[in-house]
């Protein structure tokens, strides 16, 4: 069974500064992928997704993420943060028609 | 708007009595699942159903039961015999898998506190 791990359990970034997430996923056939964000207390919501095809994927709220075979990675991005970008993210895998949670990266915004 | 309720948001209980949580979508999917979400441990299955009428264990299912007779919902039952329950319960719904990926969207939440 596929799964993802999420190496960074928490990082805190400066308001304006770039942000990278890292998830890696184990070897399998091709990985259906997503990242999904989760703030204090609340439901996970969809930021975007990896199904086939161009390896830069587009998410909402400025974010996007680089699928790289070569390296069984699926790492999250945003070039400027916001205050609002305080949460927690998971990148999951779909295995077999379920989804498998990484353990989550929880993202501090200092001002 | 089209979307997932959960209720309630907080749900208290005393150990040893079985406690039901609610679930309702009205996306007009067919697949359902519950998951449990502990602080360091990310999101784990519990159930999931496909369709009416039909659904199998997740990779924690003990000392939980689901029923689903309806498509829009997808109740889950903490029973006694779950060992530490208190926990972040979320419900999630997607298209049935045809073959094809698809996403999953997530409720609000329900905090289950047993003491």
């Amino acid at each position: 069974a596929q799964s993802v791990t999420q190496p960074d359990i928490h990082i805190t970034v400066s308001e304006g500064a770039s942000l990278e997430l890292r998830c890696n996923y184990s070897y399998g056939a091709t990985p259906y992928l997503f990242w999904y964000v989760q703030s204090p207390g609340q439901g996970l919501q969809l930021l975007l997704k990896y199904f086939s095809g161009d390896t830069l994927v587009q998410g909402i709220k400025g974010f996007e993420a680089e699928f790289k075979r070569s390296q069984s990675s699926f790492n999250l991005r945003k070039p400027s943060v916001h205050w609002s970008d305080a949460a927690e993210y998971f990148c999951a895998v779909i295995n077999d028609y379920k989804l498998s949670f990484g353990a989550g990266t929880t993202v501090t915004v200092r001002a | 708007d089209g979307g997932i309720t959960q209720s309630p948001k907080y749900l208290f209980r005393k150990e040893g009595q079985n406690v039901t949580l609610s679930c309702e979508q009205n996306l007009n999917h067919d697949a359902m699942y519950w998951y449990r979400q502990d602080p360091g441990q990310g999101l784990r299955l519990i159930y999931y159903s496909q369709i009416v009428n039909d659904f199998q264990k997740g990779d924690i299912a003990e000392g939980y039961s689901v029923s689903r007779e309806k498509k829009e919902s997808f109740p889950l039952t903490v029973t006694s015999a779950q060992k530490n329950p208190t926990a972040f319960y979320l419900c999630a719904s997607s298209i049935a898998p045809s073959g094809v990926p698809y996403e999953q969207y997530f409720g609000p939440g329900t905090r289950l506190t047993v003491t």
